[in-house]
């Protein structure tokens, strides 16, 4: 089975640019999340959707959204990019409450 | 505030002994919790979880023990190998919610 796959693997943006993240979650899994690593902050959570519904969300501002496909697939955008917004993306699928499989992430360079 | 604490930020250790990670955690409602590794400008990659109703999992090399009395886990990995030199990462969740809460991470460093 095919894990988590996210495009772009790399991208590079100036201040006030937008950005979308695409995440393709494991074949079956319903559940998408979405993570932020950073050296000072480390991994934080940004939000999860289920059934194209966002079912909780972490404590970013609202330049940070996200979306569900019905087919599973998730987006993240950013608006108004700054360079604290430099960091690795990170999605994970998981198919019930357990386990969150992690896809490689989006290395995002805000200059 | 952070609600799950790594405390060592590094662990070196000659290939062939055993990696003894250590992980506390605040929040009394975390019911599931779960160990990841992770390669610089990689996803982590899942290593082993353990549910709350449990203190023992093990997955070949790979043990984890809770102690909820203490609000700490820890993990064990016999006998280490080069190839587990990598961060890893704490992870825990509440009942009832897919959001993970992650400890700061300890880079293990395995001497040959």
């Amino acid at each position: 089975k095919a894990g988590v796959t996210q495009t772009p693997r790399y991208l590079i943006k100036t201040r006030g640019q937008q950005v979308t993240l695409s995440c393709s979650p494991i074949s079956g899994h319903r559940s998408v999340s979405w993570y932020q690593q950073t050296p000072g902050q480390g991994l934080q959570f940004l939000f999860e959707y289920f059934s194209e519904t966002q079912r909780n969300k972490g404590n970013f501002p609202g330049r940070f959204s996200g979306r569900q496909f019905s087919n599973s697939r998730s987006e993240m955008n950013v608006s108004t990019l700054e360079l604290g917004d430099s960091a690795l993306y990170l999605c994970a699928s998981s198919s019930g409450k357990e386990t969150q499989y992690f896809g490689p992430g989006t290395r995002l360079l805000v200059l | 505030d952070q609600q799950v604490k790594q405390n060592s930020p590094s662990l070196s250790v000659q290939e062939g002994r055993i990696s003894i990670l250590n992980c506390d955690y605040t929040n009394s409602m975390f019911d599931y919790f779960l160990w990841y590794k992770k390669y610089p400008a990689e996803g982590p990659t899942f290593l082993i979880s353990i549910s709350s109703i449990k203190d023992k999992n093990e997955d070949g090399r790979f043990t984890v023990f809770l102690n909820k009395s203490a609000k700490h886990l820890s993990l064990h990995i016999v006998p280490s190998q080069p190839g587990d030199s990598a961060v890893y990462f704490c992870a825990a969740s509440e009942v009832g919610d897919y959001k993970l809460s992650f400890g700061a991470g300890t880079t293990v460093t395995v001497r040959a």
